[in-house]
């Protein structure tokens, strides 16, 4: 199974700070990289797909980069409505796996 | 709108057996893949099964393997997920999503339900 492994587990930010988060892969898978965005009691939304395609209707704030076993997301400018959890997903092989999340609280 | 709505979740004993439904809107249901993902308390999300839109393909994770089915009817535009000989280790809100793919196969979860907690408790 291809492990993701994502850091840091937690981060305390300000509203217009710019943040990246990191994800990397136990092996190279590509660019099958994605990334959700979670919120307590509500569904897990797509921001990113094929490690850097933004979603339709996602902020451009919101980016992905990267290739092979090492990827990141960056927030330019953090808004209240950003804070949540984070998971990067690989969809290179079967069984899918997720990062561990990375919780982005408000400092 | 596109919409997943989960039910049939609840509290069942170790052993037992339950059966989610997902109630897909909003979209061409029998063109896609379907997928569930769980999410245990305090925990990250983890990929459950796909099942492929005519239903002929069928993956699923170690840990549910030869307890767990998925299935669907795409005539009522609807997927399930089967559950039996239930642990406590499968204590989880459980969600459905559809599986989009884009080029060179690359593909992924969107949209998703909102979940039905499921809770395996004596």
């Amino acid at each position: 199974d291809i492990q993701m492994t994502q850091s840091p587990s937690s981060l305390s930010a300000s509203v217009g700070d710019r943040v990246t988060i990191t994800c990397r892969a136990s092996q190279s898978i590509s660019n099958y990289l994605n990334w959700y965005q979670h919120k307590p009691g509500k569904a897990p939304k797509l921001l990113i797909h094929a490690a850097s395609s933004l979603q339709s209707g996602v902020p451009s704030r919101f980016s992905g980069s990267g290739s092979g076993t090492d990827f990141t997301l960056t927030i330019s400018s953090l808004q209240p409505e950003d804070f949540a959890t984070y998971y990067c997903q690989q969809s290179y092989i079967t069984p899918i796996t997720f990062g561990q999340g990375t919780r982005l609280e408000i400092k | 709108e596109v919409q997943l709505v989960e039910s049939g979740g609840g509290l069942v004993q170790p052993g037992g057996s339950l059966r989610l439904s997902c109630a897909a809107s909003g979209f061409t249901f029998s063109s896609y893949w379907m997928s569930w993902v769980r999410q245990a308390p305090g925990r990250g999300l983890e990929w459950v099964a796909n099942i492929k839109e005519d239903g002929a393909e069928k993956y699923y994770v170690d840990s549910v393997k030869g307890r767990f089915t998925i299935s669907r009817d795409n005539a009522k535009n609807s997927l399930y997920l089967q559950m039996n000989s239930l642990r406590a280790e499968d204590t989880a809100v459980y969600y459905c999503a559809s599986r989009s793919f884009g080029s060179s196969w690359n593909n992924w979860f969107d949209p998703w339900g909102q979940g039905t907690l499921v809770t395996v408790s004596s």
